[in-house]
């Protein structure tokens, strides 16, 4: 959706480096929501966030929200192949709870 | 605490082939979705149910898509004539409630020869 922007589109990183993934709206969010991906297989929630300035932390997995630029990020530091995988970002735009809108996705290959 | 849960798991048709994809929500999740994911892309909303009620389907095909959600529990998704464009995975989505987390089933992979 062009609403919802990610980048990068795709990622190589090596085990045990830090990487980051972006996700910019070009609307007002009212939630930003991170799943995770396997090929072929359905969505995994990682982490909600909603108000300005929020971060989330599971594991090695971090998410921010930038309220004033629309921007959310996702950071997973010392990067493991259990990381690999397609990160999606999915975007609410009303509290009346109209179904999550997803970017296109960033695809993460870590190689050991 | 049993997933969502989507059937079959693969189907392969011929164009111009009917195609039914079943869901089963989580127990007590009164919003059911069902996403429309093509290859290297987002899923996309094909419609979202409160109960029984389809409160947005804006983006279903309505000339060869159909849905229903019986009793507000499982749902059907049915194409029919299926086209080659219509390969794509199908996935079905559940929530307790508007504006809560989505949880997702494995998905349908359908393919259109």
């Amino acid at each position: 959706s062009q609403e919802l922007e990610q980048s990068p589109q795709s990622l190589i990183v090596q085990e045990g480096k830090n990487l980051t993934i972006n996700c910019t709206s070009s609307k007002t969010l009212y939630g930003l929501y991170w799943y995770k991906q396997k090929y072929g297989e359905g969505l995994i929630f990682l982490m909600m966030l909603q108000k300005g300035g929020e971060e989330k932390s599971h594991e090695k997995i971090t998410a921010k929200l930038d309220e004033k630029k629309q921007q959310s990020s996702l950071h997973i530091t010392a990067s493991q192949p259990s990381h690999a995988g397609i990160y999606l970002c999915g975007a609410a735009y009303n509290q009346a709870g109209t179904a999550l809108i997803f970017g296109k996705g960033t695809t993460l290959s870590v190689s050991s | 605490e049993a997933g969502v849960v989507q059937s079959p798991r693969y189907k392969i048709i011929e164009k111009k082939q009917p195609v039914a994809f079943w869901c089963n929500p989580i127990s007590g999740h009164n919003t059911l979705y069902w996403y429309r994911q093509n290859l290297g892309q987002g899923p996309e909303l094909l419609i979202r149910y409160e109960n029984e009620e389809a409160v947005d389907d804006s983006q279903l095909p309505k000339d060869r898509f159909s849905a229903e959600r019986l009793k507000g529990v499982d749902s059907t998704l049915k194409i029919q004539p299926a086209e080659l464009g219509d390969s794509a995975v199908y996935l079905c989505a559940s929530s307790p409630r508007p504006n809560e987390k989505l949880f997702f089933g494995s998905g349908t992979q359908l393919s259109v020869l």
